[in-house]
């Protein structure tokens, strides 16, 4: 069964503690995007990465960082420094051939 | 840099009735369009896209969207809707190249009965 998984759905934290969303996908495409998700904002891009061992910032890249060690997976890591982590994280996928990106189903991310 | 506007936040519309939901879009370069859906405390799911060709772009579900060049819009229709339409619906853009999408803010569809 092909797909994105992100885990876990909820997520829950205290205020100063660092937490990282796992993204895992068997669709075997090269680049992968970290998307936070606030209500009536859209989505903006935190992250990317078009192959293994490489990323780049997106627009709103300051408290979070990534790594990208394997291709299938492309975690992120939300650091205390994030004056805002409360949102919906979203991973997608990109199809090379098609221009479409595929989407994780989400982690809510809480942070008291 | 590319922007997208969706000029609705909310759409509520009673069953059957058809819908449309506006994007605009701004580029210096020629772009690529899409709609994602998105149903609640779920990711996005393609909905369609326009890469080239017909102007005039359909779904599976009776959704379509029509790429006007001129007035830069890409604007999604349905002739008549269902309750199980109801969503949020995110227009976005992508500039050929670096191939990083921009998403407009959402509009949410309420289908009521």
């Amino acid at each position: 069964d092909g797909g994105i998984t992100q885990s876990p759905k909820y997520l829950f934290r205290k205020e100063g503690q660092n937490v990282t969303l796992s993204c895992e996908q068997n669709l075997n495409h090269d680049a992968m995007y970290w998307y936070r998700q606030d209500p009536g904002q859209g989505l903006r891009l935190i992250y990317y990465s078009q192959i293994v061992n490489d990323f780049q910032k997106g627009d709103i890249a300051e408290g979070y960082s990534v790594s990208r060690e394997k291709k299938e997976s492309f975690p992120l890591t939300v650091t205390s420094a994030q004056k805002n982590p409360t949102a919906f994280y979203l991973c997608a996928t990109e199809d090379p051939t098609g221009y479409e990106q595929y989407f994780g189903p989400g982690t809510r991310l809480t942070v008291t | 840099a590319q922007s997208v506007t969706q000029l609705d936040s909310q759409v509520p519309v009673f069953e059957e009735a058809p819908v449309e939901l506006r994007c605009n879009y701004s580029s210096s370069v020629s772009v690529y369009l899409f709609w994602y859906v998105q149903y609640p405390n779920q990711g996005l799911q393609l909905l369609l896209k326009y890469l080239s060709g017909s102007t005039l772009v359909e779904s599976i579900n009776g959704f379509e969207a029509e790429f006007n060049k001129s007035q830069t819009s890409f604007h999604l229709r349905k002739p008549s809707v269902h309750i199980s339409d109801t969503a949020e619906y995110f227009c976005a853009v992508s500039d050929r190249r670096g191939n990083k999408l921009v998403f407009g803010a959402g509009t949410i569809l309420r289908v009521k009965s």
